[in-house]
């Protein structure tokens, strides 16, 4: 059974830091892609980034692009996001997503339960 | 970036009823369009891929059809257990988008 696990969220004051994680295991995580996507409290889904199965990274949505860097470990299972220079609009629950292919084709198979990052002073 | 417009974005329904969502897309996206269903709570559950494909164990009463720029989402004979927001998602041009999501509530 895939399970995938996030870590690292909570309450952070903005223009501050912070490292997400995401455990992964039930697949061979280095055959698959892998993703975050994010949802604001009570709206919809926005995908935030991505990498594929050897740690390129795909893209990011332009709304976090050069404050946020996708990462990943496959030696142990394991995909990150570092967030900087956090704002109140990137308050949401990020999901921890698989891909359904190792390069890439952007929709989600499998997702964690999320963990909740709050921006605020 | 391609807009997906769900609707409508909410509607409630009887058990027993027949529900359909659309979603259009601002351009053409063949078949590259996949449904989600999340739970209050929940993340997201992939339903349904390439607009029409029904995921392994996805109960048949969900179905998906159209392509280009219009899909259609049907639930036939709404259970209880399927009270959630249905999402659309594109995946033909990057970034992949979101509707804006249906909920789906029992009368």
């Amino acid at each position: 059974e895939v399970q995938l696990v996030e870590s690292g969220g909570g309450l952070i004051q903005p223009g501050r830091s912070l490292r997400l994680s995401c455990a992964a295991s039930g697949f061979t995580f280095d055959d698959f892609a892998m993703h975050w996507v994010r949802q604001a409290p009570g709206e919809g889904l926005e995908w935030v980034a991505g990498i594929s199965w050897n740690a390129v990274p795909l893209r990011y949505a332009d709304s976090v692009k050069g404050r946020f860097t996708i990462s990943r470990d496959n030696a142990k299972n394991s995909l990150y996001l570092q967030m900087n220079r956090l704002t109140a609009a990137d308050t949401a629950i990020y999901y921890c997503a698989k891909d359904v292919h190792l390069n890439g084709d952007y929709y989600f198979d499998s997702w964690g339960q999320g963990t909740l990052v709050s921006v605020s002073s | 970036d391609i807009q997906m417009t769900q609707s409508p974005s909410s509607l409630s329904a009887s058990v027993g009823d027949t529900v359909t969502i659309t979603c259009r897309a601002s351009q053409d996206i063949a078949i590259n369009l996949i449904w989600y269903q999340q739970k209050p709570g929940k993340a997201p559950y992939l339903l349904i891929s390439d607009a029409s494909n029904l995921e392994s164990g996805v109960p048949s009463r969900f179905s998906g059809s159209g392509s280009g720029t219009v899909f259609t989402f049907t639930i036939s004979r709404l259970q209880p257990e399927d009270v959630a927001t249905y999402y659309c998602q594109q995946y033909d041009v990057l970034p992949p988008i979101f509707g804006g999501g249906t909920k789906v509530s029992i009368k």
